[in-house]
């Protein structure tokens, strides 16, 4: 069965500089969630979307921003880029966005910046 | 706001007895919970959820979790631990404060090691 894609699978970035996520749901799931896990950490839910538009928001930087396009694909943004943005980024995505609904994460994008 | 404690950081067992990682949780709603698990490096798995039905919720690899809203619990169980058993455990509850949106609260996870 198709899981969900997060490309890319590993990213080194300088310090200042952006970086973009994407995220692939499962077909026909509309709504996309974004986490970060820093070394060691529980992951830490940064923002969701449901239906293109923002459903709610975690502890995202604003230097972070995000977007869930019309195919239901997400990007995370991430932009002046510091040491301690490096984690793992986990997207998931589930069919609904209501509580308890049961949401399938991706093999998360490892960022690392240098 | 809704939260989870896992009160072992870290959980030892030999092969073949039982494993119990523990999860209480604090909610003012009727709470859905959820396990995961993450091996090194892998990201999250769904092993089961409680959503109000069955307090007995049976997942994959063998794993169980009892729901004790007398406890405030959600501890995971299972018979016999095999050695691709080691990994973190996540208990994990959905916050409905967030205007009736999914959003996922983590526990701190424990550290499952299986030892022959």
């Amino acid at each position: 069965a198709a899981g969900v894609i997060q490309s890319p699978r590993h990213l080194i970035k300088e310090k200042r500089e952006t970086a973009t996520l994407k995220c692939y749901p499962i077909p026909r799931h509309d709504t996309v969630y974004w986490y970060q896990q820093g070394p060691g950490q529980d992951p830490q839910f940064l923002i969701s979307f449901y239906e293109k538009m923002q459903s709610d928001k975690g502890s995202i930087p604003d230097r972070f921003s995000a977007q869930q396009f019309s195919d239901y694909h997400s990007e995370l943004n991430m932009s002046s880029l510091e040491l301690g943005d490096s984690a793992l980024y986990f997207c998931a995505s589930s069919l609904g966005p209501k509580t308890g609904t049961e949401a399938f994460f991706g093999q998360g994008t490892r960022l690392t910046v240098v | 706001a809704q939260s989870v404690t896992q009160l072992d950081s870290h959980v030892s067992v030999s092969e073949g007895t039982p494993v119990l990682l523990r999860c209480n949780y604090s909610s003012s709603y009727s709470p859905s919970l959820f396990w995961y698990v993450q091996h090194p490096n892998k990201g999250l798995q769904l092993l089961l959820k409680y959503t109000s039905a069955a307090t007995l919720v049976k997942g994959i690899n063998g794993f169980e979790a009892e729901f004790k809203k007398s406890e405030t619990s959600f501890h995971l169980t299972k018979p016999s631990a095999h050695m691709s058993d080691a990994a973190e455990y996540f208990c994990v509850v959905s916050d409905p404060s967030s205007g009736g949106y999914n959003k996922l609260i983590f526990g701190a996870g424990t550290r499952l090691a299986v030892h022959p």
